[in-house]
């Protein structure tokens, strides 16, 4: 069974610029969630998808969108980089529904803003 | 607004040599602890979910533990292969849908041969 995919890997910008992220959750699973991982924050919960519905959001600013698509796959953008917007986004996706903690994390896409 | 700590923040050991790790917590109604490992430039595994006080999962060499205040992750005679940052969270707030994890920021375990 193949797992959560996200693509790229490893991208580099300058600030200013803007930045979009993929991620193919395993087959069946329908939420998505997306975090940012940095060593002073640690991982902080970004927004999750469901049915193509955003159902929450954490306290990112509005620089930092997602979307859905009926086949369940997401993606997330950043617009007008800044530095701290180096990090490493991980994509986590659940079969969804009601409430779950047990989420299958991909890879991540390392960001680093110059 | 709901606290996820651990510690130690790195914790090194040698091969045999058993430890654990603790997270505590500050939540109204908890609905659920969850322990991640996660292996460097790789995302978060699921570990481990605890529902309530007194409840105990184990695998392998891994056992957690959970009170009204905090968890516990015991390692029990490790090998090398158990070094990793491993994680705890908890559901963002109360109530239904998936409102997404609060991390701790993660104990380093290093298990040296």
């Amino acid at each position: 069974k193949a797992g959560v995919t996200q693509t790229p890997r490893y991208l580099i910008k300058t600030r200013g610029q803007q930045v979009t992220l993929s991620c193919s959750p395993i087959s069946g699973h329908r939420s998505v969630s997306w975090y940012q991982q940095t060593p002073g924050q640690g991982l902080q919960f970004l927004f999750e998808y469901f049915s193509e519905t955003q159902r929450n959001k954490g306290n990112f600013p509005g620089r930092f969108s997602g979307r859905q698509f009926s086949n369940s796959r997401s993606e997330m953008n950043v617009s007008t980089l800044e530095l701290g917007d180096s990090a490493l986004y991980l994509c986590a996706t659940s079969i969804g529904g009601g409430y779950t903690g047990e989420l299958f994390f991909g890879e991540g896409s390392r960001l680093t803003v110059l | 607004e709901d606290q996820v700590t651990q510690s130690p923040e790195a914790l090194r050991l040698q091969e045999g040599e058993s430890s654990s790790l603790n997270c505590s917590y500050t939540v109204s109604g908890l609905r659920g602890l969850f322990w991640y490992r996660q292996d460097p430039g790789k995302g978060p595994e699921f570990l481990f979910t605890l529902y309530s006080a007194g409840e105990e999962k184990e695998k392998e060499r891994l056992k957690a533990t959970l009170t009204k205040k905090e968890s516990f992750l015991h390692i029990t005679a490790p090998k090398p292969e158990d070094s990793a940052t491993y994680l705890c969270a908890v559901p963002r707030r109360a109530g239904g849908g998936a409102d997404g994890l609060t991390f701790g920021k993660g104990t380093h375990l290093i298990i040296q041969p």
